[in-house]
């Protein structure tokens, strides 16, 4: 199948910085890509779909202004926590594919805030 | 809006023996359903997935699923477990409702024991 590289894998930054994720797609042109956030022991919460060339789409309860998503081509989509806390801690994961027939999911990054 | 049940949280099984892991959906269009697997802090794997045709889907590492419209359900099966298949699982549907989006159950932590 196709491969989505998410890095970097693990990341421990202080509070009130912030820090960016990239996940690239290394074989194919993803033209959408969703970032999910999960939980110790939960499933996946969709966070946001990202559009190459346009503004992403965030689900409900998801700050924009503090997760910034950047899709500036169909190989790159970035997340960037923005003046990260404790409780943005959590394990960050991105996908993209062709629609609908199969997603491919990056790695994962696990972020700890301290 | 779609939704996904996955009934059991954990299911311990021996080493050999046959396993079903339980989903159900809900959603008011066409659906796609897929089977995920995830091994500690990594990304998610695809097991199987149903687009369309017949029922009954076999995927990777022996797994198999049978899509019953009916009782909208998407189990997950395996006649003979191996200490490796020790995971958690995601059942997760999608549909084009709203946009495309994949909806994940909660997991099933399948442990498998010797």
């Amino acid at each position: 199948g196709a491969v989505v590289s998410q890095h970097p894998s693990r990341v421990i930054c202080k509070s009130g910085t912030s820090v960016k994720i990239e996940c690239r797609s290394l074989d194919f042109q993803a033209t959408t890509m969703f970032w999910y956030r999960q939980f110790p022991k939960q499933s996946l919460m969709l966070m946001a779909t990202s559009n190459e060339g346009s503004k992403a789409t965030y689900e409900q309860g998801v700050e924009k202004d503090k997760f910034l998503i950047n899709h500036a081509s169909l190989t790159l989509s970035t997340l960037t926590v923005t003046s990260a806390h404790p409780e943005d801690s959590s394990f960050y994961i991105c996908s993209g594919g062709q629609v609908p027939t199969e997603a491919f999911f990056g790695q994962g990054t696990r972020l700890t805030v301290v | 809006a779609q939704s996904v049940t996955q009934l059991d949280s954990q299911v311990p099984v021996f080493e050999e023996a046959p396993v079903e892991l339980r989903c159900n959906y809900s959603s008011s269009v066409s659906v796609y359903l897929f089977w995920y697997v995830q091994y500690p802090n990594q990304g998610l794997q695809l097991l199987l997935k149903y687009l369309s045709g017949s029922t009954l889907v076999k995927g990777i590492n022996g797994f198999e699923a049978e899509f019953n419209k009916s009782q909208t359900s998407f189990h997950l099966r395996k006649p003979s477990v191996h200490i490796s298949d020790t995971a958690e699982y995601f059942c997760a549907v999608s549909d084009y409702v709203g946009g495309f989006k994949t909806i994940f159950g909660a997991g099933t932590r399948l442990f498998v024991k010797a």
